[in-house]
């Protein structure tokens, strides 16, 4: 069964760090494309950063460029998102999906963990 | 960024009604959309890729249709398991963007 597991979500005060990370099994990982999508509390969803498979590509929501990073370990099947100066607003459920077509970064998300929930207090 | 208007926001429907969600772009995006499904404390699933594509395991009941600006998904006859809410994608160009969804709810 293709399975994605979040986890590392925690309260954190402003200005705060946090990494979360996604153990993905069922599939073979470094074949994929995968990404991170967030929704804030009773909010839509909101596309955060994606990685190509080997690592070699990313891409960030204008919202998060340059204090959130994504990456990947192929070797543990696992991906990570490194969040560093926390704001309120980036209190959300977040997800890590994975890519439906392989390698092709142009693809929908056809997996999706069930999140964990990053809180931004003080 | 490519702005997304869905439309409705909200819509009231029977069992067994059609409906239809609308999503429409600043820009076009060839056919690179996709429409999810969301329901109450659960993950959105992927319903339909490449604008018309109906992913494994979706009922037929489900169809979308369009290109360039403009975009469809309909529901050809509404079941109970079908009151959620629903977003289109486009991943067509960076940041990908979500429509502000469409939350179909029982009349």
């Amino acid at each position: 069964e293709v399975q994605l597991v979040e986890s590392g979500g925690v309260v954190v005060q402003p200005g705060g760090s946090l990494r979360l990370s996604c153990a993905a099994s069922g599939f073979t990982f470094d074949d994929y494309t995968m990404h991170w999508v967030r929704q804030a509390p009773g909010k839509g969803l909101e596309w955060v950063s994606l990685i190509s498979w080997d690592g070699g590509s990313t891409y960030y929501a204008d919202s998060v460029k340059g204090r959130f990073t994504i990456s990947r370990d192929n070797s543990k099947n696992s991906l990570y998102l490194q969040m560093n100066s926390l704001r309120t607003e980036d209190t959300a459920l977040y997800y890590c999906a994975k890519g439906r077509s392989g390698s092709n970064p142009f693809s929908a998300m056809d997996v999706w963990g069930k999140g964990t929930t990053v809180t931004v207090s003080s | 960024v490519i702005w997304m208007t869905q439309s409705p926001s909200l819509l009231s429907a029977s069992t067994g009604d059609r409906v239809t969600i609308s999503c429409r772009m600043s820009q076009g995006i060839s056919s690179y959309l996709a429409w999810y499904q969301q329901k109450p404390g659960k993950a959105p699933e992927l319903l339909i890729y490449a604008a018309s594509t109906l992913q494994s395991g979706v009922p037929s009941r489900f169809s979308g249709s369009g290109s360039g600006t403009d975009f469809t998904l309909t529901i050809s006859c509404l079941q109970s398991e079908d009151f959620a809410t629903y977003y289109c994608q486009q991943y067509y160009s960076f940041p990908w963007t979500f429509g502000q969804g469409t939350k179909v709810e029982i009349k």
